[in-house]
């Protein structure tokens, strides 16, 4: 069974330095990946994924993700965060269902703080 | 393109009563699933449905939840009767379902029902 590990439960960040959460992952097989972010009272919005192909992956809100295979890690990067980044932050790890639907294990989360 | 819809976005009732809660996901997307998320968790899948039919609900406690989607659309997920531990955000999400798409299928999540039991 595939479960995902997000070691920091709330990190606290100045605006407009980089940020780095981290996501480890257990499964069997080559995973699916996935970020999300949860703003307060609202529901998940998809940040990036990876399926294959190129590791450094891209996402919406100029975040990218880097899947690194030998440390089983998908850590989420941005070079500089905004206040409106403040929010939980979600790793997934999809697994293949018959009907090509990745159903998705989600980690903890972590919350971002951001200060001035 | 309209979101997943879901309703009501609050309810608190007491425990050993019923609640009930509903989803009308994106259009055309014939993968649906129910999520429930407790305070300081993550996500927990509860019940995938492939237009009319159950995928899966391995995690479904089926003492008191329940879930339907008849016409393959919309779905009810109903709690009957409640505990306090089932309070929790529950979370309708949709995808498009069949063969994956080229970088796969993206799921997309409603803004929650957020259910307090007192």
């Amino acid at each position: 069974a595939q479960s995902v590990t997000q070691p920091d439960i709330h990190i606290t960040v100045s605006e407009g330095a980089s940020l780095e959460l981290r996501c480890n992952y257990s499964y069997g097989a080559t995973p699916y990946l996935f970020w999300y972010v949860q703003s307060p009272g609202q529901g998940l919005q998809l940040l990036l994924k990876y399926f294959s192909g190129d590791t450094l992956v891209q996402g919406i809100k100029g975040f990218e993700a880097e899947f690194k295979r030998s440390q089983s890690s998908f850590n989420l990067r941005k070079p500089s965060v905004h206040w409106s980044d403040a929010a939980e932050y979600f790793c997934a790890v999809g697994a293949p269902s018959n009907f090509g639907n990745e159903k998705l294990t989600f980690g903890t989360g972590t919350r971002l703080t951001i200060i001035p | 393109e309209a979101g997943v819809a879901q309703s009501p976005r609050y309810k608190i009732i007491e425990k050993r009563q019923s609640v009930a809660f509903w989803c009308n996901p994106i259009s055309g997307h014939a993968t649906l699933y129910w999520y429930q998320q407790i305070l300081g968790q993550g996500p927990k899948l509860l019940i995938q449905f492939q237009n009319n039919g159950v995928v899966d609900d391995s995690q479904l406690p089926k003492d008191r939840f329940s879930a339907e989607r008849l016409k393959g659309v919309d779905s009810t997920l109903k709690i009957q009767p409640a505990k306090l531990e089932d309070s929790a955000v529950y979370l309708c999400a949709s995808s498009l379902g069949g063969p994956r798409q080229g970088s796969g299928n993206t799921i997309y999540f409603g803004e929650g029902s957020w259910l307090t039991v007192v």
